[in-house]
């Protein structure tokens, strides 16, 4: 079965320190996705990454194709940070395009 | 700013009603999709079409749940009838249709249906 797992499933924190958000799949894939969703809100997509690494201000998100694992990390968290983030994956083979998601991480970010 | 729109934003109905849910996907995407949010459940992919063909729509309760793409700039997920178990948020996603392009997401239509 085609499963995404995520972890920590809520997670608080103080402003300022640094947040990391993981990410495990079961089989091989063809892309991964980084979304972000605050309370009531849309989905916003912070990173698609299919290996390596990828920086956005304060924002890191890295990919080990062989151990089917992402992280996602947060340097200098704001209380602005506080959202879920949910992590997504497109399965590769099969034909199918459609995202699997994980669970979230409801992340808090006291000042 | 391309976005994908969603309407109507908020649907409170009746059970029994039908409900209609509309996206406009982001001009030239020609992957769309609709997902279902809820509490329990999290996010599960209900349809998808690509160039307008309906490709997978396993995930849609079929007896009552109806997806359709009359044209390339309007998707539609239509509920007939709609259930209080049907309450959830709904969302419409977009993208170019080769595997490694990013999705986009619209902000979703939180129906309730009581």
């Amino acid at each position: 079965k085609n499963e995404v797992e995520q972890s920590p499933q809520n997670l608080t924190a103080q402003e300022g320190e640094f947040i990391t958000i993981n990410c495990s799949y079961s089989v091989g894939i063809s892309a991964l996705h980084w979304l972000q969703q605050h309370p009531g809100g849309g989905i916003v997509s912070l990173f698609m990454l299919s290996s390596g690494k990828k920086k956005h201000g304060r924002l890191i998100a890295t990919i080990n194709i062989q151990e089917k694992h992402s992280s996602l990390h947060i340097t200098a968290s704001h209380p602005r940070d506080s959202a879920v983030y949910i992590c997504a994956v497109r399965f590769s083979g099969g034909g199918a395009d459609g995202l699997t998601f994980g669970k979230g991480t409801h992340l808090i970010i006291q000042p | 700013d391309a976005r994908v729109t969603q309407t109507p934003r908020h649907k409170v109905t009746e059970m029994g009603q039908e409900v209609t849910m509309r996206c406009q996907p982001i001009l030239g995407h020609n992957t769309v999709f609709w997902y279902r949010q809820t509490m329990m459940q999290g996010l599960e992919l209900l349809a998808y079409f690509r160039n307008r063909a309906p490709l997978d729509d396993s995930g849609m309760p079929k007896d009552r749940f109806s997806a359709e793409m009359p044209d390339a700039t309007l998707a539609t997920l239509k509920i007939q009838p709609s259930e209080p178990r049907d309450s959830a948020v709904y969302f419409c996603a977009s993208y170019e249709g080769h595997l490694r392009s990013e999705a986009f997401f619209g902000q979703g239509t939180r129906l309730t249906v009581v």
